[in-house]
């Protein structure tokens, strides 16, 4: 079966700058997560959903950053106006209904100048 | 509020002998799960190993086995006759709640000499 599958693979953008990544999560998974990975550190969970419903976007900075999974199948993550910080690969996982594991994406590198 | 530590931030060892991975986790839940999963140098991030924490038995799965002590709050992972290709890092999950929420450590880097 295909993976997770994330585009694009690399962006860079001066800061102010807005920018979309795209996640096409494995078929019939019903949980999607957005992760922030800056450089030598673990996965930080942004926003999670099940379905078309979003679980927890505790951790998504509101005032920049919007995510939505409007069919609960494809999800897309939004910057507005990118800042410096931002710079970090973006990672896009799914899983199945329940506890199992969580199938990651190749992630998209984001660089902000 | 969950956490997970790895106080490890790297471990260097050579090829063929054993290593261990520690991680501390903290949760109010009763019921909960521990992930381990590996990032290799592309930046790829598979699952390794689960333990469930009901379960009084601990995971094994190929040369990776997991070290539960759940009164410490801790899930060791272990890997034995390491590999060149065992190096990369690694990253203890936690997920508990009503709704699953994922929690991970910052890693520790494993590196496996010749």
């Amino acid at each position: 079966e295909a993976g997770v599958t994330q585009s694009p693979r690399y962006a860079v953008l001066q800061e102010g700058q807005a920018v979309s990544f795209w996640c096409d999560p494995i078929s019939g998974h019903d949980t999607l997560y957005w992760y922030q990975q800056p450089r030598d550190q673990g996965p930080q969970l942004l926003v999670y959903f099940r379905d078309e419903a979003v679980i927890d976007n505790s951790q998504l900075p509101s005032d920049r950053f919007s995510a939505v999974r409007p069919k609960g199948t494809n999800s897309t993550l939004k910057i507005q106006s990118a800042k410096q910080g931002d710079t970090a690969t973006y990672l896009c996982a799914s899983t199945g209904t329940g506890v199992t594991e969580v199938f990651f994406g190749k992630g998209t590198r984001l660089t902000v100048v | 509020a969950q956490k997970v530590t790895q106080t490890q931030t790297s471990i260097s060892v050579m090829e063929k002998t054993t290593v261990t991975m520690d991680c501390v986790y903290e949760t109010q839940d009763s019921s909960y799960f521990l992930f381990w999963y590996k990032q290799t140098a592309s930046g790829e991030i598979v699952f390794l190993i689960r333990q469930d924490s009901y379960k009084k038995e601990n995971a094994t799965v190929g040369h990776y086995s997991l070290n539960f002590q759940k009164p410490k709050s801790s899930i060791g992972l272990i890997i034995t006759a390491t590999q060149i290709e065992d190096s990369a890092v690694y990253f203890c999950e936690l997920t508990s709640g009503g709704n699953y929420k994922p929690t991970f450590g910052k890693g520790t880097s494993l590196v496996v000499h010749p």
